[in-house]
């Protein structure tokens, strides 16, 4: 079974430049979250997926993110524009619907400089 | 507010020794409890979980966790370090299924040769 699979794996951006991020989930996983991992801090969720609804988004800056999931499979993330402190890891993580565990993919190292 | 807490950022062990990683959490409700692990540059990977049933919970890669409900607490352990236990450690906990997951901080687990 294939995992979840994020690209780029790294990023290196100017400040004020914008960003993608592409997250395909596993397969028949309704479920799909984005998180933001900051050095030496536990995953922040950003915004949570059921099929292609939005189920939670309280956490999300959504002066500058943004993220979409069209048809109910992969998703993108988007930053615009960027600052500094965006500069983390984000982690695109699946799970069956009303499923407990959630399975990562190996993240985006964003850089911001 | 629900939390988790870990305690302890880093936790340092010679090779052949016990591993003992902390993890405290809030919920007046039977909860799912997860240990995760992130290998540096890499995704988590989940380690093991408690959703209902036996309080010992047995892992990949030799870990084990025991539920204690009175304690509120889900302690990682391993009877022997080996040096490919070497990463990020993270604790979560989910209130129940229609809640978002709730993550400790992390504890670098260091091996000593």
């Amino acid at each position: 079974e294939a995992g979840v699979a994020q690209s780029p794996r790294y990023k290196i951006i100017e400040k004020r430049q914008s960003v993608a991020f592409w997250c395909n989930p596993i397969s028949g996983h309704a479920t799909l979250y984005w998180y933001q991992q900051i050095l030496g801090q536990g995953p922040k969720l950003l915004i949570q997926f059921q099929n292609n609804g939005v189920v939670d988004d309280s956490q999300l800056p959504k002066d500058r993110f943004s993220a979409e999931r069209l048809k109910g499979v992969d998703s993108t993330l988007k930053i615009q524009p960027a600052k500094l402190e965006d500069s983390a890891v984000y982690l695109c993580a699946s799970s069956l619907a009303g499923g407990a565990e959630q399975y990562f993919g190996p993240g985006t190292r964003l850089t911001v400089t | 507010a629900q939390s988790v807490t870990q305690l302890g950022s880093h936790v340092s062990v010679s090779e052949g020794a016990l591993v003992l990683l902390r993890c405290n959490y809030s919920s007046s409700v039977p909860p799912y409890l997860f240990w995760y692990v992130q290998y540096p540059n890499q995704g988590l990977q989940l380690l093991l979980k408690y959703t209902t049933g036996a309080t010992l919970v047995k892992g990949i890669n030799g870990f084990e966790a025991e539920f204690k409900k009175s304690e509120t607490s889900f302690h990682l352990t391993k009877p022997s370090a080996h040096m490919s236990d070497a990463a990020e450690y993270f604790c979560a906990h989910k209130p129940d299924s229609n809640y978002q997951l709730i993550w400790g901080a992390g504890t670098k687990l260091i091996i000593k040769p």
